[in-house]
């Protein structure tokens, strides 16, 4: 089964500062998705950046990017120039290639921006 | 577009008490899922389907039932309520055929059971 860890339950940065919040995860499989949501304080999960395993390239959103490494399992968050609306949980999540509509899900990191 | 519609956002129950948590979207997707969320355990997964007709239990299943009659509406049913049930519940959709569509999810229910 797969497994997702997201071993920092809390982190802060200063606006218009640079954080990377970290995710790792275990499977066998070769072909999955990897997914940061954000749920800021209403509640709302909101997609910030997908990455597809088969891609090499890392992949960006504005000032989100990601840090995928496949052989060593490790899907981390990058934000820059962060902003107060920044502040919100993040959680890590994988999709198994062959199993549509089951995301697994991290602990989740509570993210505060101080201005 | 209203995308996927919970109901109700939040709920209290009494302990051995029956409801029906409701989720409907309106984008023609096939996949459904509900999870709960828990301080610290991040969002599970409790039951899915697939497409109409066919539902399938995730990781945290005993307690709940689901159905699914339509593809629009996919209930989550809470037989006899227990208060390690307390939690957020999140329905979520996402399109078939391109497995890395994201989810679309509700806006939870908040539910406590006393």
């Amino acid at each position: 089964a797969q497994t997702v860890t997201q071993s920092q339950p809390e982190m802060s940065v200063q606006e218009a500062e640079t954080v990377t919040l970290s995710c790792t995860y275990d499977t066998s499989e070769s072909d999955y998705y990897l997914f940061w949501y954000k749920q800021p304080p209403s509640r709302q999960m909101i997609l910030v950046i997908r990455q597809e395993a088969y891609k090499q390239q890392n992949a960006t959103e504005n000032r989100f990017s990601v840090n995928f490494q496949k052989a060593a399992k490790s899907f981390s968050l990058k934000i820059s120039d962060s902003q107060l609306g920044d502040a919100a949980m993040y959680f890590c999540a994988y999709l198994s290639y062959n199993q549509g509509g089951k995301l697994i899900f991290g602990q989740g990191t509570e993210l505060s921006v101080k201005p | 577009n209203a995308g996927v519609t919970q109901t109700p956002k939040f709920q209290v129950l009494k302990t051995g008490q029956s409801m029906t948590l409701q989720c409907a979207q309106d984008m023609n997707h096939e996949y459904m899922s509900w999870y709960r969320q828990d301080p610290g355990m991040g969002l599970r997964l409790i039951h899915y389907s697939v497409g109409a007709g066919i539902t399938d239990q995730g990781e945290v299943p005993n307690g709940y039932n689901v159905s699914r009659s339509t593809t629009e509406d996919f209930p989550l049913r809470l037989l006899s309520a227990a208060p390690s049930q307390t939690s957020v519940y999140f329905c979520a959709s996402s399109i078939t055929g391109t497995k890395n569509q994201p989810q679309h999810f509700g806006d939870g229910t908040r539910l406590s059971i006393l």
